[in-house]
Parts: C-alpha cells; structure tokens; sequence
C-alpha cells in the first residue's frame, strides 16, 4: 500500500518570508515523488519531482524540495516566498507498478496564503 | 494550446440521471485519469486507462464507469447520478510518471 500525508492544511506566510511545506510518504519500494502546485479556479501544474541521485531537486519559479528516505519525506521550500505563490500544494506519490506504469497518490494538499 | 480539455466545464445534474464527462487530449499520451477533488480529501482516483480500449479502476470506482474509445478520449460516466457525487472532477494525460492536467469540471447533482 502507498500513501501521502501532508500534515498542514493551510499554511499563512508574510511575503518575503521562507516556506516549507511537509510532505511524509509511505511505501516500500523506490518513491517517485512530485509536488504539484493549483492556482484558483485551475488544473494542477509540475513544479518538480525526484526519482533518484541527488537529493535536493530544483523546479519551477524558485522551488525546491528535498528528499529523505530515513524520514520518509519529501517537503517543499521556497527561500522568499511571493504573493503569487498563493496556491494549494500537492505532493504525490506515484511508483512504477509491476505492470511498467505509474498509479498516482496524492495528499490532501497545503493551501498556501500569502499576505503583501 | 490547452492540450488537455475537458467538457463540460459546468454541469448541473438531476438525481437518478446519466453523466457523461468527456477528457480530450493532444499530448498522444498513453495514460488517462480521472479524478475527483473535494474538500478535505485533495485529488482521488476514480479511473485511469493506458490506451485505447483499456480502463483500470482507481481507488474510488463506486459509481462511476470509465470509457477510452480512442488514444484522444476518456470519459468518465455517472449511470446515476447521486448528490455525494458533487465534486470537481480532473482529467490528466501522462506519459510515464508526469500528469498534465485540464481545467476541471464543475458538478453539482441536486
């Protein structure tokens, strides 16, 4: 069985302030890990995603994420954060099944606030 | 170009109804999605496919029946409708382990 905890609902941030959003996984085999960003009234964009090798992985708009297999986690951080980063965040699971295809899990997602 | 469209984008339904979503995609992706996204609950899978012709129930099938006709199109279909069905429901295309969403179907079934 696979799934996604991300323990914070909502997190509210000044502008200019740092972020971190959690993100703990559960599954034995070889976690392919994404986290994905919606906009209001929007579909779901990459922002970036880990397979293997180094452990911190960059994305889109100043995004990174680090992964850690003793934790089990792989949360989202953003240095200075902008008050167009208001979104939900979601981090997602998605091994390589048996069958050679991908069966995604997502968490419930973060719904970021930012204020100016 | 939008390469993942979804219709309709509003939907008001009545119980006991049929419904029909329609996902089209021009990415030539062999994998499909549907899923659902309600409050307190994030995104959950009803139905995903990996080509024509296939179709694999997700972790939330109850209800819903799924259709790929062709590598373009996944329907996902409510024989009856019900109100715990309201939800905004999201297609994907992917082609290995990346999803490329539409914009979302609003449903509300009274």
């Amino acid at each position: 069985a696979q799934s996604v905890t991300q323990p914070d609902a909502r997190v509210t941030v000044s502008e200019g302030a740092s972020l971190q959003l959690r993100c703990k996984y559960s599954y034995s085999g070889t976690p392919y890990l994404f986290w994905y960003v919606q906009y209001p009234r929007q579909g779901l964009q990459l922002l970036l995603k880990y397979y293997s090798g180094d452990p911190v992985v960059q994305g889109v708009n100043g995004f990174e994420a680090e992964f850690s297999k003793s934790n089990s986690s792989f949360h989202l951080r953003k240095a200075s954060v902008h008050w167009s980063d208001s979104a939900v965040y979601f981090c997602v699971l998605s091994p390589l099944t048996s069958g050679g295809n991908y069966k995604p899990t997502f968490g419930k997602g973060t719904s970021l606030v930012v204020h100016p | 170009e939008a390469a993942v469209t979804q219709s309709p984008r509003n939907k008001v339904a009545v119980t006991g109804g049929k419904v029909t979503l329609s996902c089209n995609q021009t990415n030539n992706h062999n994998n499909m999605y549907w899923y659902r996204q309600d409050t307190g609950h994030g995104l959950r899978l009803i139905h995903y496919s990996y080509g024509a012709g296939s179709t694999e129930k997700g972790d939330i099938p109850d209800g819903y029946k799924a259709s790929r006709p062709s590598q373009e199109n996944f329907s996902l279909i409510l024989e009856l409708a019900t109100p715990s069905q309201t939800s905004v429901y999201f297609c994907a295309s992917g082609l290995g382990d990346t999803q490329y969403f539409g914009p979302g179907t609003r449903l509300l079934v009274l």
